[in-house]
């Protein structure tokens, strides 16, 4: 059974700082991993998706990258932002040709002016 | 293009109570996934739909059901409501291809008291 762990589970940082957001998940044998940013009371925003055949991909000041053999994803997010506090998540696709995620539980990311 | 959306946006019911849920998905999209989230658990995936067929089921009881229909929009119903059933529910939909990119509406918050 696949299992998305992402610790630790909340992170408040100065503005400014670069930081780095794991994911790890259990089975390698995933389609893809994507990752959220969800606002409080919201719905799910798509941040990037890594199909199993990539090591990363950006978006701005957004990169991911994953590790399948290890299972593992970073989520890297440059010169932090108030506008970036949200929660986190990190969700992987196991089945080709389905469209189940199994999400992690999420980091709370609190970015302070 | 507009993205999902989701009816209604807040519900409160009483146990014993059935309610349905609508999504509809993104133009073009054919596949729509439904999660339950909430804080204890988390996103948990409850099933998926593609061209009207559901693909995948999640572990739920029966008392959760769904369908999409021939434009792809999707309902799910829950009967005989409990008191567990409160949470936020999360549809998204993707195109159902290789890609896989998933995009979710805004939610509806069930209350059942």
């Amino acid at each position: 059974k696949q299992e998305v762990t992402q610790i630790p589970a909340a992170l408040s940082v100065p503005e400014g700082e670069n930081l780095v957001l794991n994911c790890s998940f259990t089975d390698s044998a995933i389609y893809n991993l994507q990752w959220f940013r969800q606002d409080p009371g919201k719905g799910l925003t798509s941040l990037l998706l890594i199909q199993s055949s990539q090591r990363e991909q950006t978006s701005g000041r957004l990169n991911a990258s994953l590790d399948k053999s290890s299972g593992r994803s970073t989520l890297y997010i440059a010169a932090s932002q108030p506008g970036d506090s949200a929660t986190y998540l990190c969700a992987v696709s196991t089945q080709g040709g389905s469209e189940k995620l199994v999400f992690g539980k999420g980091m709370k990311l609190t970015v302070n002016p | 293009k507009a993205g999902v959306t989701q009816t209604p946006r807040y519900l409160i019911k009483t146990r014993g109570q059935q309610v349905t849920l609508s999504c509809s998905p993104i133009s073009g999209h054919r596949s729509v996934s439904w999660y339950q989230q909430t804080p204890g658990q988390g996103l948990q995936f409850l099933f998926e739909y593609f061209s009207e067929t559901q693909r995948n089921k999640g572990n739920f009881p029966g008392r959760f059901s769904g369908r999409q229909f021939s434009n792809s929009r999707s309902e799910m119903n829950v009967s005989t409501l409990e008191l567990g059933d409160s949470a936020l529910y999360l549809c998204a939909s993707s195109l159902g291809g290789r890609i896989n990119e998933q995009f979710f509406g805004p939610g509806t918050r069930l209350t059942v008291l």
